[in-house]
């Protein structure tokens, strides 16, 4: 069965220093993976979504940036953090051309930027 | 531009009773509509989808209207329990695009 790992679970950082949150996942190839982040009263924002090895599609400019080295690892980064980087960042995986576009949540890394 | 709405930011509702969340979506070209479940500090998990071309989709106590030529899906959930008490999120896509989601309905599903 497949699973998808996030990690840290909680994350927090001074306003200015660098970010890197890792995802992996395991039981599937050439997943599309993607970045959320849920910040309070916005929902589910879309912030990369990955469709193979080093292709990313930006759905939102702003000072994060996400890389995919390997098929099933998905890495999203900053180099100077903003309060406003602060929220609940999620991790999702799909089959390509998945029948459904039922995507598989990870658990979630909360980071709270000072 | 917001292309999928929930209105209702959160909804309180009785064990046994009803609950009824609404979305509403300005996208006419979308075609695939899910409905996902989030309890807090955890990343949220497929709860039921529905294909444009179909008008109720059922799973359980779970069931999805969805009401093209208005715009408008529901997830009705029948009998509510306490275990039901989460936020949920309506997302679309077209095609095998991106998901679009709302931004939430926080249920209550009082003993």
């Amino acid at each position: 069965s497949q699973t998808i790992h996030q990690w840290p679970a909680t994350l927090v950082q001074p306003v200015g220093s660098p970010l890197s949150l890792e995802c992996t996942v395991e039981g599937t190839s050439n997943p599309n993976l993607y970045w959320y982040r849920q910040a309070a009263g916005r929902g589910l924002q879309l912030l990369f979504y990955s469709v193979g090895i080093g292709q990313i599609s930006s759905e939102v400019p702003q000072n994060l940036s996400a890389s995919r080295p390997q098929d099933r690892q998905f890495i999203l980064s900053s180099k100077k953090l903003l309060l406003s980087d602060s929220g609940f960042y999620l991790c999702a995986w799909t089959m390509t051309g998945g029948d459904g576009n039922e995507q598989y949540f990870g658990p979630g890394t909360r980071l709270t930027v000072t | 531009d917001q292309q999928v709405k929930q209105n209702s930011p959160s909804l309180s509702v009785q064990e046994g009773r009803i609950s009824i969340l609404n979305c509403d979506y300005t996208n006419s070209m979308f075609d695939y509509f899910l409905w996902y479940k989030k309890y807090p500090a955890e990343g949220p998990t497929f709860l039921i989808s529905i294909s444009s071309i179909k008008d109720k989709n059922e799973d359980g106590r779970f069931t999805v209207f969805l009401n093209k030529s208005a715009k408008h899906l529901s997830l009705h959930i029948v009998p509510s329990q306490p275990g039901d008490s989460a936020v949920y999120f309506c997302a679309a896509t077209e095609g095998y695009s991106t998901l679009t989601f709302g931004k939430g309905t926080m249920l209550l599903v009082s003993p």
